[in-house]
């Protein structure tokens, strides 16, 4: 089973639904983060979170919520899609204690919106 | 302004060579670790190496090595012997120990690499 888990995989709404993707990880690490990916453009950091009480915004918060509800579960909320959301999104956590502080991704979410 | 640079939309390289793919980077922070990631065509976020600022040596990990050039900024990834499984798209990013934000990333647009027969 892969460290960090993300559901859906793939995931095709229409423009005004709410969505969640969530994100579980076995890593137990304290810092996770939701990216988006969109093509030419890399990854854009969306929000991050330190542990359960704290939650920051990333670049490009607007439009998007998170919730930590442990510290292994984060998870992005678009309230009211729009179709320039359709992106790829990854989940990803870090330790910042050892090592070189890399980000262990998730699988990635695909989401489209119509 | 731009913190990760990769010039190199897209590169070809035939099966058996070396390929160097591009990354300069922009930081007035002293302590930062700059990194690849390999993404292949089902998607998923593959880290390759690192390299730490203070590091003397040039990172190396198999057939990856990067190619650090602290007074030039510049972290470009050398690919020996290149394998038909090297094509995907390689991202370059930085981590800013003191003025980045809880241990984030900032990544460049990517290079696709295309490895031919």
């Amino acid at each position: 089973d892969a460290d960090v888990t993300q559901t859906p995989r793939n995931r095709i709404t229409k423009t005004g639904k709410r969505i969640m993707l969530e994100c579980s990880q076995t890593k137990g690490h304290d810092r996770m983060y939701w990216y988006r990916q969109d093509p030419g453009l890399g990854l854009q950091l969306i929000y991050y979170s330190f542990d359960v009480k704290d939650i920051n915004k990333g670049e490009i918060s607007d439009g998007y919520s998170v919730s930590r509800q442990a510290q292994a579960k984060f998870s992005l909320s678009l309230e009211s899609a729009i179709p320039n959301q359709t992106a790829l999104y990854f989940c990803a956590t870090s330790d910042p204690t050892g090592g070189t502080g890399e980000l262990f991704f998730g699988e990635g979410s695909r989401l489209t919106v119509l | 302004a731009q913190k990760i640079t990769q010039t190199q939309p897209g590169m070809f390289v035939q099966e058996k060579e070396a390929v160097t793919l591009d990354c300069t980077y922009d930081t007035s922070d002293p302590s930062y670790g700059l990194f690849w990631y390999k993404q292949p065509s089902s998607g998923e976020m593959i880290f390759l190496i690192y390299q730490g600022s203070y590091d003397q040596q040039n990172a190396t990990e198999g057939r990856y090595s990067l190619n650090f050039q602290k007074a030039r900024k510049s972290a470009n990834l050398v690919i020996s012997a290149s394998q038909l499984g090297d094509s995907a798209m390689y991202f370059c990013a930085m981590r800013e120990v003191f003025t980045g934000t809880a241990s984030k990333l900032t990544f460049g647009t990517g290079t696709r690499l295309q490895v031919t027969l």
